[in-house]
């Protein structure tokens, strides 16, 4: 019973590199979020996606792109990481009852 | 705009004594609203969730947090620390229709022996 599962879970950036995180899920979950945290500010939404194919932008999308090709996955990438990009980042599904499931994270530093 | 203010960044209880954990809202509608528990290096946990059926809410290791419509509250309590729960809280609203979740800033909670 995996979950939610991100990869990868460390990795180190040289600012203007380009990256993709994955982020897959095995409970059939229509809606999917990436979020980032950074100390003193919570999580805060990057872009999320109500269904295969679709995509909307939260609270803080500049600087990324996603994708939903398929269910199951949710991509979040990075065409020129910045700095001010260094995060822990947080991909969720939504269950039944608004429960989300989240990942483990991902750790991301921009040099 | 929904949002959700936590009072406190860090809070020391001592073991054994109360918990609480401040989270006020914003929102014209009574909304979802949620505690959610992270522990070091993991991903968020969901603790307790309100959805209108009822004010006091029960959540996972005896923790519970009552609906205050008139104070738009929703403090998470426990009646007495554990050192397991050291971690951070943080709290969250969902409205009706919409399928973003607006987190709190959180809070860090460290249990003293």
């Amino acid at each position: 019973n995996a979950g939610v599962t991100q990869t990868p879970k460390f990795r180190v950036l040289k600012t203007g590199q380009s990256m993709t995180l994955l982020c897959a899920q095995d409970m059939n979950h229509e809606y999917m979020y990436w979020y980032r945290q950074d100390p003193g500010m919570g999580l805060r939404l990057i872009h999320y996606s109500v269904g295969e194919g679709t995509t909307a932008k939260g609270e803080v999308p500049d600087g990324y792109n996603v994708s939903r090709l398929k269910k199951q996955n949710f991509l979040l990438g990075l065409e020129s990481a910045a700095p001010s990009q260094t995060s822990v980042y947080f991909c969720a599904s939504r269950g039944e009852n608004e429960k989300l499931f989240f990942g483990s994270g991902t750790q991301l530093s921009v040099l | 705009a929904q949002s959700v203010t936590q009072l406190g960044s860090h809070v020391s209880v001592s073991e054994g004594a109360l918990v609480l954990l401040r989270c006020n809202y914003s929102s014209s509608v009574p909304p979802y609203l949620f505690w959610y528990v992270q522990y070091p290096n993991q991903g968020l946990q969901l603790l307790l969730k309100y959805t209108s059926a009822a004010t006091l809410v029960k959540g996972i290791n005896g923790f519970e947090a009552e609906f205050k419509k008139s104070e738009t509250s929703f403090h998470l309590t426990k009646p007495s620390a554990h050192m397991s729960d050291a971690a951070e809280y943080f709290c969250a609203v969902s409205g009706l229709g919409t399928y973003k979740y607006i987190f709190g800033t959180g809070t860090r909670l460290k249990v003293l022996a």
